[in-house]
This record gives structure tokens, C-alpha cells and sequence, in this order.
């Protein structure tokens, strides 16, 4: 299947310190990818949309300045989390389309595990 | 009316049994469907798709059903590989890529 990478796994970082994590779909292009954020024993939450060469589409509660979306390629969306503290402690999933394949499925990225100190 | 809506769990089975869980949405206009697996701290992987008329692979069935809008997956012959949270997803209406998730369903497979 295609394949998404997300890169980095796993981020500690002290409060107060911006991380990025970066997504790419490696074997199609995606014009849109979808970034989630899943807290323990919860569901998959839909934090923005990232759109090729335009502005992400954030969802309901989700703040854009705190959260920073780049899709500057065809393969790559990246999300900042800008001073960060404990409470943006979470499991950051980004996931695409790949509009080659009919079925219209989700291929997710493996996940970025961010603790913040 | 949460979007999409799953049975918790968790499910404890024997290896060898049968369950099913049921997944239920609520926009009408709901276009695609789909039932994805998620192990513990992973991310999800898609088990199948749901196609209208019901598929299957291998030891899992997947079945919509318009009318009273929901869909089912059924797993035959539980592993114990099978234990992790299922997650029914459903896809938006025309012009909209928004996926919707439900909160899963855990199941665990006892040996």
C-alpha cells in the first residue's frame, strides 16, 4: 500500500519550546493531508488539513498560532507546535490520500509521541 | 449525536469465537466507509474497506447498511492477534475529504 512516514517518532522537549514534525507521502503525491492528535484511551481527533500551497483548514477549537501548518510540497506537510507545555503532550498522527487509488482510504504516518516537560 | 459511534468495549472472547461489532453514523450522505485496526500506541492501519453490497477477507466480513446507517464488521475464528482497537471511519460527503472517526472498539482475545 502507499506509504506515509512521519518523522520524528518520538520528541521530549522542555515547556515553552516549538517542535516540528514533518510527514511525507513517499510513493504518491498528496495535495491534502490531515493531521490528528489522539490522547490516551481516546479517538482520533481532527486537528487541521493541510493543503498543498494554501492555507491548512483548522478544525473547530484548534488554534492556528499554536499549531503552525506547512504544506510546501507535493509530498510533504509539516505541523509546529509552538511553545509548548504538558497539556500539548499527545500522540500526533498525520495520515493522506492517495487519489491514484480508487477506494479512497487513509494511509497514516506512524505517529509522533510528543512529551512535553 | 456524536458523527460516528462505537461500542467501547472491551470485548473479551476465547480464541476461536465469533464477534461482531456495529458502528453507527449519522450523516446519511456518508460516502465512504471503512474499519481500521490500531494496536496499542501504533498508528492505525486499514483493515478493509465497506463496500455496499459486503466484502470479505479471510476471517472478517464488513457489511453497511444504508438504510439504518450503520456498518458491522465480523471477525470468524478469533486470534489472539486480533486483540487490539478497531476503529470504524467514516468518510464525508461530496467535496469534502473529512474523515470521521469513532472511539474504537477494544477487543481482547483470551487464550
Amino acid at each position: 500500500g502507499a506509504v506515509v512516514s512521519q518523522h520524528p517518532s518520538w520528541v521530549i522537549c522542555k515547556s515553552g519550546t516549538s517542535v516540528k514534525i514533518e510527514c511525507r507521502s513517499l510513493d504518491f503525491q498528496a495535495t491534502t493531508m490531515f493531521w490528528y492528535r489522539q490522547f490516551p484511551k481516546q479517538s482520533l481527533m481532527l486537528m487541521a488539513t493541510s493543503n498543498e500551497g494554501s492555507k491548512a483548514t483548522y478544525e473547530q477549537g484548534v488554534e492556528k498560532d499554536k499549531f503552525l501548518i506547512n504544506h510546501a510540497s507535493l509530498t510533504l506537510s509539516t505541523l509546529t507546535v509552538t511553545s509548548a507545555h504538558p497539556e500539548d503532550s499527545s500522540f500526533y498522527i498525520c495520515s493522506a490520500r492517495d487519489l491514484g487509488r480508487v477506494s479512497g482510504e487513509l494511509f497514516f504516518g506512524e505517529g509522533s509521541r510528543l512529551t512535553v516537560l | 449525536r456524536k458523527e460516528v459511534e462505537q461500542d467501547p468495549g472491551p470485548f473479551n472472547v476465547p480464541e476461536g469465537a465469533t464477534v461482531a461489532f456495529n458502528c453507527t453514523y449519522s450523516n446519511s450522505a456518508s460516502q465512504s466507509f471503512f474499519w481500521y485496526r490500531q494496536d496499542c500506541r501504533k498508528e492505525p492501519k486499514l483493515l478493509m474497506s465497506v463496500y455496499s453490497s459486503g466484502n470479505e477477507d479471510g476471517r472478517f466480513t464488513a457489511q453497511l447498511n444504508r438504510a439504518s446507517q450503520y456498518i458491522s464488521l465480523l471477525i470468524r475464528d478469533s486470534k489472539l492477534s486480533d486483540s487490539a482497537t478497531y476503529l470504524c471511519v467514516v468518510r464525508g460527503t461530496s467535496g469534502t475529504y473529512k474523515y470521521i472517526f469513532g472511539t474504537g472498539t477494544r477487543l481482547k482475545v483470551l487464550a
